[in-house]
């Protein structure tokens, strides 16, 4: 199957500082991924939804000054917490989608990046 | 806003047990995918269901998709303790030729040996 991967998979850092998140479709060509957020004992909750070559589509509440989002080529996303604070501290989950049968497009999952704030 | 509501939320059974988790949402999905999720990894893909009243069975799971699309059920059974973890439906939606996966609330399954 499709092997997703992210990096780090742990990070701790300062309150103030900013965190860069790797997901990378290791082989396979990704048109889309979609950056994800759970916080303990919660479903996923969708952040955005990026596109190779344009701007990430946010969902509604999600600051899309904070949570930068590029996606430059069908293999590499990068998710940047900017100016991080506690209560960003969670688990990103990224995945990636290739155009598949009709609505029957398959994401596959990154293992996640545990984020602890301090 | 969308929202996919699973129940129960909990449920701890005995090693043997059969059981059914519904996912439900008042709006209409292009198809809806079951993941189990262990702790501290992302998500591993069970089913996709695409056709209203679908049924397709994994082993020892059964997943259904309603008629109306806006709604599934997992069935599992003689559970096992390897079945222990996170469920989670996700409903694809598509506005415009772009796509995205919504999320339903979760049932945390803890099979007991």
């Amino acid at each position: 199957g499709a092997v997703v991967s992210q990096h780090p998979s742990r990070v701790i850092c300062k309150s103030g500082t900013s965190v860069k998140i790797e997901c990378r479709s290791l082989d396979f060509q990704a048109t889309t991924m979609f950056w994800y957020r759970q916080f303990p004992k919660q479903s996923l909750m969708l952040m955005a939804t990026s596109n190779e070559g344009s701007k990430a589509t946010y969902e509604q509440g999600v600051e899309k000054d904070k949570f930068l989002i590029n996606h430059a080529s069908l293999t590499l996303s990068t998710l940047t917490v900017t100016s991080a604070h506690p209560e960003d501290s969670s688990f990103y989950i990224c995945s990636a989608s290739s155009p598949g049968i009709m609505y029957q497009e398959t994401q596959y999952f990154g293992p996640g990046t545990r984020l602890l704030v301090l | 806003t969308q929202l996919l509501k699973q129940s129960p939320q909990f449920l701890s059974i005995q090693e043997g047990e059969n059981l059914t988790v519904y996912c439900n949402s008042s709006s209409v999905f292009s198809s809806l995918q079951w993941y189990r999720q262990e702790p501290g990894e992302g998500p591993v893909l069970l089913v996709t269901v695409v056709t209203g009243g679908e049924v397709k069975k994994l082993k020892r799971l059964t997943f259904q998709f309603g008629d109306a699309r806006k709604d599934s059920s997992l069935h599992i059974t003689a559970a096992q303790p390897g079945d222990t973890g996170l469920y989670l439906c996700a409903g694809l939606t598509s506005t415009s030729g772009t796509y995205k996966y919504i999320f339903g609330t979760g049932t945390r399954l803890k099979v007991l040996a």
